[in-house]
């Protein structure tokens, strides 16, 4: 079974842009969670989507956002984009239950210069 | 506000011998915890979880140990190998409020196996 994929794996963007990241999530998990890597922060939560809708929001500014589609594949947006916004960007997939473990994906790596 | 902390950024260990990482948290609300260990260019890989109603969970050369009343728990890795250098993230939920989907974690221990 496929692992989770997320792409692009590399982003350079500059100041003031918006990205779009994608991630599809292992065959037959409806559960897609985002998740912010940075050096000082370590892991933050961003949210969580299941069956289309989000679930659950961590404490990061409006210009963070999601979706997910019917087929379970989600993207995370963000725009107007800032210096602090280079990080690594994961994505974790599950069944969606409560006892259900997240599997994560390599990541995308976003730079804003 | 970091409510799991891993106060240890790094922990150097011979091969052969016991590594323990170490990890706290502070919301009494967490009531299932997660190691995850991480190389670079990857994605956090799940190592191993224990319940809050239990004290330890054992699964091969790793055991996760919880003690709910000082709300610490620890890795052991016994014994300890070269592949496992690595980022090990410590993570928590509060699964009874619904919020599994939201895993807490912390900075992150980077664990160097030397042979």
């Amino acid at each position: 079974k496929a692992g989770v994929t997320q792409t692009p794996r590399y982003l350079i963007k500059t100041r003031g842009q918006q990205v779009t990241l994608s991630c599809s999530p292992i065959s037959g998990h409806r559960s897609v969670s985002w998740y912010q890597q940075t050096p000082g922060q370590g892991l933050q939560f961003l949210f969580e989507y299941f069956s289309e809708t989000q679930r659950n929001k961590g404490n990061f500014p409006g210009r963070f956002s999601g979706r997910q589609f019917s087929n379970s594949r989600s993207e995370m947006n963000v725009s107007t984009l800032e210096l602090g916004d280079s990080a690594l960007y994961l994505c974790a997939s599950s069944l969606g239950q409560v006892t259900n473990e997240q599997f994560f994906g390599p990541g995308t790596r976003l730079t804003v210069l | 506000d970091q409510q799991v902390k891993q106060n240890s950024p790094s922990l150097s260990v011979q091969e052969g011998r016991i590594s323990i990482l170490n990890c706290d948290y502070t919301n009494s609300m967490f009531d299932y915890f997660l190691w995850y260990k991480k190389y670079p260019a990857e994605g956090p890989t799940f190592l191993i979880s224990i319940s809050s109603i239990k004290d330890k969970n054992e699964d091969g050369r790793f055991t996760v140990f919880l003690n709910k009343s000082a709300k610490h728990l620890s890795l052991h890795i016994v014994p300890s190998q070269p592949g496992d250098s690595a980022v090990y993230f410590c993570a928590a939920s509060a699964r009874s409020g619904g919020s599994n989907y939201k895993l807490t974690f912390g900075k992150g221990t980077l664990l160097t196996v030397n042979p």
